[in-house]
């Protein structure tokens, strides 16, 4: 079946401006998790959705950083003000979100470059 | 953030050798997961484990959850060239749905 896809693969935007990242989830699957990778580092953790709500954000670094998931499939990932400390590649993650259902299965990524 | 302390950084074999890495932790963790990524691409999934002292295997992967519940192992045997990548361990702790992950170890197999 159709795995975890991430648009766009690529994103170069100038330093202060706003982008969105977009995550289309395994179908079925509830629960949705944002990370950040930079490179030769593990994924670090963003947020969390179950359905529509945010149920963990404690991962986002500052306020410019929002994610929205308004029905409880696809989420986008809203990044204001871009910094060059931004560059990253973001992944999206999700699973079935049941209890005790934690093999969360990834996307490709969006790798962000701000210059 | 915190982090998983794996090792080793890096490993560079021959074909057909068998291979193993670790994870641990100062933190007790529900579960541990392996992960495998390939260059541009997102880490897959390889194995998972739920309960301390569990061993799991997937064909010539095979994992272990430590009975302390602050480590994880992972072995590959009979290594071959596909198997280069970087290999990611990733664990949950109670009463969070998140996973922190360890900063990878990168296998080079030489044929």
């Amino acid at each position: 079946g159709a795995g975890v896809s991430q648009t766009p693969s690529n994103k170069v935007t100038e330093k202060g401006k706003y982008v969105e990242l977009r995550c289309d989830p395994i179908s079925g699957h509830t629960a949705l998790y944002w990370y950040r990778q930079s490179l030769g580092q593990g994924p670090e953790f963003l947020i969390y959705f179950q359905g529509t709500g945010a149920a963990d954000d404690s991962g986002l670094p500052n306020d410019r950083f929002f994610a929205v998931r308004p029905e409880g499939s696809v989420s986008t990932l809203k990044i204001q003000r871009t910094e060059r400390g931004d560059s990253a590649v973001y992944l999206c993650a999700s699973s079935l979100g049941g209890v005790g259902t934690y093999e969360q299965y990834f996307g490709p990524g969006t790798r962000l470059t701000v210059t | 953030g915190q982090q998983l302390n794996q090792s080793p950084q890096s490993m560079f074999i021959q074909e057909g050798e068998d291979v193993s890495m670790n994870c641990t932790s100062s933190s007790i963790f529900n579960t541990w997961l392996w992960y495998k990524q390939d260059p541009g691409e997102g880490p897959v999934l390889l194995i998972a484990l739920y309960k301390a002292g569990e061993l799991t295997s997937n064909g010539r992967l095979t994992a272990q959850f430590g009975i302390t519940r602050k480590d994880s192992f992972l072995n590959i045997s009979a290594s071959i060239p596909s198997d280069v990548g970087i290999y990611f361990c990733a664990g949950q702790e109670g009463g969070s749905e998140k996973l922190v992950f360890g900063k990878g170890t990168k296998l080079t197999v030489n044929p």
